[in-house]
């Protein structure tokens, strides 16, 4: 069975230093891995993907993440929050095509 | 780009009413599923979809709920005597099949807000 932990329910930031948004997750055989973004009352979009190609994703809006199979981790970074970084991010863990598996999710608070 | 539609944005019913939730998945995709967010909790799965049958659903999908994809664009999710609990915002996604699944997104509608009251 797959599983999600993100470990931050909240993180706050200045604009303008780095982000990191924490997730590890459980899973019986190479799991597709992704985050998602969610900002307030919009619907869900794809930051970026883990696919085996390669351990450190490249996402949109600068966002990156690095697969450590060793440590079961998936992190979340982005070098200098901007504000309309400000929103809920997933992380997303799927074994197959059956099911995605999402984490509770952390938000991203940015303050000026 | 393409996307999934889902109408309504939001709807207001009566307990006990029975609902429809419409998606409209991309075009290419063969894989649906549906998803729901009750106000501050995590987004849970409630089925996937594939082939013209359940694929794998979730122990909230329960005899209330059913799927069906009538015709070969929309795929949809009734609810058949709403309670309260079912408050919650639906997601609607599509997936496109490949030769290799990790290599694969899915790909979410803005969602419809269900207020039972």
């Amino acid at each position: 069975a797959q599983s999600v932990t993100q470990l931050d329910s909240h993180v706050s930031v200045s604009e303008g230093t780095p982000v990191l948004l924490r997730c590890n997750y459980s899973s019986s055989y190479s799991p597709s891995l992704f985050w998602y973004v969610q900002h307030p009352n919009k619907g869900l979009q794809l930051l970026l993907k883990y696919t085996s190609a390669a351990t450190l994703v490249k996402g949109i809006n600068g966002f990156e993440a690095e697969f450590k199979k060793s440590e079961t981790s998936f992190h979340l970074t982005k070098p200098s929050a901007h504000m309309s970084d400000a929103a809920e991010y997933f992380c997303v863990v799927s074994e197959g095509y059956s099911t995605l598996t999402f984490g509770k999710g952390t938000m991203l608070l940015v303050s000026p | 780009e393409p996307e999934v539609t889902q109408t309504p944005s939001h709807q207001v019913t009566q307990m006990g009413q029975e609902v429809i939730l419409r998606c409209v998945p991309i075009s290419n995709h063969l894989y649906f599923y549906w998803y729901r967010q009750i106000l501050g909790q995590k987004v849970e799965f409630l089925v996937s979809f594939y082939n013209n049958e359940i694929s794998e659903k979730s122990e909230i999908f329960d005899d209330q709920f059913s799927v069906e994809r009538p015709d070969g664009s929309n795929f949809t999710l009734k609810i058949r005597s709403t309670k309260l609990e079912d408050s919650a915002m639906y997601f609607c996604a599509s997936r496109a099949i490949r030769d290799d699944p990790l290599n694969t997104e899915a790909f979410f509608g803005q969602g419809t807000r269900l207020t039972v009251v």
